[in-house]
């Protein structure tokens, strides 16, 4: 069993719609998590970053952290084209080291 | 734009030849990382400094693989005897403080 699992899609939505992604881990160290987008051939950019359990909003982008179900979730409201890409969720257990990745789930938004 | 910079963009060598990526955080970034990542997967860790001191290696990193960041700074990735396997994005990533870690565009290689 791998460290973090992702599910790599694709996920297609229309233009609007709300995007639910979610990563399961195994490692009950992870206290860290944070969300990636990715576009193609680019490096990752960094999305949003959440400590321990609980929830953080930014804009049109909610993260979730349930660490008793060892499960994060990044969902997205009023999608976009422009959200068309790549997620990635990574997380690590001390600040600083190493963060470990999910494959990513690739997200195509149509209008 | 994250600040960290990456040389070159793209490289194409034979097998066997020796590659040699450059990575340029902001002066801030006192932690940096190297991955890689091939077509569909998430970013592999492969090494990690705390300024100039290399603290981690994957496991996975072979021999053949070797980095440096002198007096902090920028960093090196060299790959010696590269073989296809090779090919991949080979991404660099600093960070401050905080343990985000902000990414470069990459060094996509192409071994042939």
């Amino acid at each position: 069993q791998k460290e973090v699992e992702q599910d790599p899609g694709p996920l297609s939505v229309p233009e609007g719609a709300i995007v639910s992604l979610n990563c399961t881990y195994s490692n009950s160290a992870f206290q860290y998590f944070m969300w990636y987008r990715q576009y193609s051939r680019k490096g990752p950019e960094l999305l949003m970053y959440t400590y321990s359990s609980g929830n953080k909003e930014d804009g049109r982008f909610t993260a979730q952290v349930d660490k008793s179900s060892k499960y994060i979730s990044l969902f997205i409201r009023d999608s976009q084209p422009s959200d068309s890409a790549t997620y990635l969720c990574a997380m690590s257990g001390q600040a600083g080291t190493a963060l470990i990745f999910g494959k990513g789930t690739t997200l195509s938004v149509s209008s | 734009d994250t600040g960290v910079s990456q040389n070159p963009r793209h490289k194409i060598t034979k097998r066997g030849q020796n590659v040699t990526f450059r990575c340029d955080p902001i002066s801030e970034h006192n932690r940096l990382y190297w991955y890689r990542q091939t077509l569909g997967q998430g970013p592999e860790f492969l090494t990690y400094f705390q300024n100039e001191a290399q603290l981690e290696k994957s496991r996975l990193l072979s021999d053949r693989f070797s980095a440096e960041r002198p007096k902090g700074s920028f960093s090196t990735l060299e790959i010696q005897r590269t073989e296809q396997g090779d090919s991949a994005m080979y991404l660099c990533a600093g960070g401050q403080g905080r343990p985000e870690a902000f990414f470069g565009q990459g060094t996509r290689l192409t071994v042939v």
